[in-house]
């Protein structure tokens, strides 16, 4: 079974700063990894799907990459309403998710 | 723009059966999509349940395939899930989505049900 863990499991960032959440899998993946924002007692977003494709109306300040086993979300500038928690996920598997908190 | 919208009840007794009901608009759930259930208990992560094509073919995840039931109404644009023999561990919220090549690109607000007596 594909296991996916994501690092850090809670970020701490100030509004401005560039931060990277990362999602490492016991196996090598496909390009078919997705990422996903969430925000309390609503449904996870869709932000970046296939690696790198940015889901239409995600500001560009996200972006995805990485390749096998290890993929990254990268968030440019963070805005307030980037504080939230983020979800990887690789077919019917998905990381234990990073919270992203204000520093 | 697709919406899906869950329902059912918010309140089952253990050992009883969760079900809910997924309403998918803007769109048909005859299209080349499979249709999905994740659930996330309070506070916690992620985690698929199940999925269903048009066709009616499912695939179910393995730790909880012995007590799942998903189904397709095509004439109501709907599908379905059915939880058997729940527990307290059950208790999550239930969000029905929409897989386009591996990614979950719609989603339903979620449901929240509990079960307790």
């Amino acid at each position: 079974d594909i296991q996916m863990t994501q690092s850090p499991s809670t970020l701490s960032a100030s509004v401005g700063d560039r931060v990277t959440i990362t999602c490492r899998a016991n196996q090598s993946l496909s390009s078919w990894l997705a990422w996903y924002q969430q925000k309390p007692g609503k449904a996870p977003k869709l932000l970046i799907f296939k690696t790198s494709s940015l889901e239409i109306g995600v500001p560009s300040r996200f972006s995805g990459s990485g390749s096998g086993t290890e993929f990254t979300l990268t968030i440019n500038s963070l805005q307030p309403d980037d504080f939230a928690t983020y979800y990887c996920q690789q077919y019917r598997t998905f990381g234990q998710g990073t919270k992203l908190e204000i520093k | 723009q697709v919406q899906l919208q869950e329902s059912g009840p918010g309140l089952v007794k253990p050992s009883g059966t969760l079900s809910l009901t997924c309403t998918v608009s803007g769109g048909s759930i005859s299209s080349s999509n499979w249709w999905t259930w994740v659930r996330q208990p309070p506070g916690k992560g992620l985690e698929w349940i199940g999925e269903i094509y048009h066709t009616g073919s499912t695939n179910y995840n393995p730790s909880l395939k012995s007590r799942v039931t998903i189904s397709v109404d095509k004439s109501k644009n709907q599908f379905s899930l059915k939880l058997s023999s729940v527990t307290a561990a059950d208790t999550a919220m239930y969000f029905c989505t929409r897989d386009d090549s591996s990614t979950f690109d719609y989603w339903g607000q979620g449901a929240l049900v509990t079960v307790s007596s």
